[in-house]
């Protein structure tokens, strides 16, 4: 079975930081890696996936994420964030790359402060 | 423009009502699903529909229905059996069951009073 854990439940951070959100994942066979954005009230909206080829995977709004096989771990990084930027992020995983088997993990709320 | 819609946006209820919400789409998708989010967790599966007249059960599908009888429409129904139903719930649809991407609609928070 698989599994996402999101380590941080709230990041907050200074606008023009750099910030990095972790996602960790658990499956027995080889994943497909996912992340989506939610605004308030909003519905979700991918940002980046990872399927194969390279583990660094450049999506949009300057985010990106790096697949690392040995740790399992999919985390999404920014060099330098906006007040814009504040929203939920999810990390999901998906044994077959199918959207029907996206398995996603509890969130991570991210506050830009001014 | 193409997407999803979900009607209404906000929804009250009263205990032992059913209550059906709306989920159409625009974008030729095959496939439709229904997911529930509440705070501090991620999203659930409800219900998944691959095809017309098609639909099977996701990971909390006890106390909710759904249809399928048009490609554009995913109706959700919450049933007073749903113990509690209090939460935002999400409409999403993709290309086909292979598709990796999915798309979502903008949410109705159900609250019941």
């Amino acid at each position: 079975a698989q599994s996402v854990t999101q380590l941080d439940s709230q990041v907050p951070v200074f606008e023009e930081a750099p910030v990095e959100l972790r996602c960790n994942y658990s499956s027995s066979v080889s994943v497909y890696l996912f992340w989506y954005v939610q605004y308030p009230n909003q519905g979700l909206q991918l940002l980046l996936k990872y399927l194969s080829g390279s583990t660094l995977v450049k999506g949009i709004n300057g985010f990106e994420a790096e697949f690392n096989k040995s740790q399992t771990s999919f985390h999404l990084r920014k060099p330098s964030v906006h007040i814009s930027d504040t929203a939920e992020y999810f990390c999901a995983v998906s044994e077959s790359g199918s959207a029907r088997q996206l398995t996603f993990g509890s969130g991570t709320q991210l506050t830009v402060l001014p | 423009d193409g997407g999803i819609t979900q009607s209404p946006k906000y929804l009250f209820r009263k205990e032992g009502q059913n209550v059906t919400l709306s989920c159409e789409q625009n974008l030729n998708h095959d496939a439709m699903y229904w997911y529930r989010q509440d705070p501090g967790q991620g999203l659930r599966l409800i219900y998944y529909s691959q095809i017309v007249n098609d639909f099977q059960k996701g990971d909390i599908a006890e106390g909710y229905s759904v249809s399928r009888e048009k490609k554009e429409s995913f109706p959700l129904t919450v049933t007073s059996a749903q113990k509690n139903p209090t939460a935002f719930y999400l409409c999403a649809s993709s290309r086909g069951p292979g598709a990796t991407e999915a798309f979502f609609g903008q949410g109705t928070r159900l609250t019941v009073v």
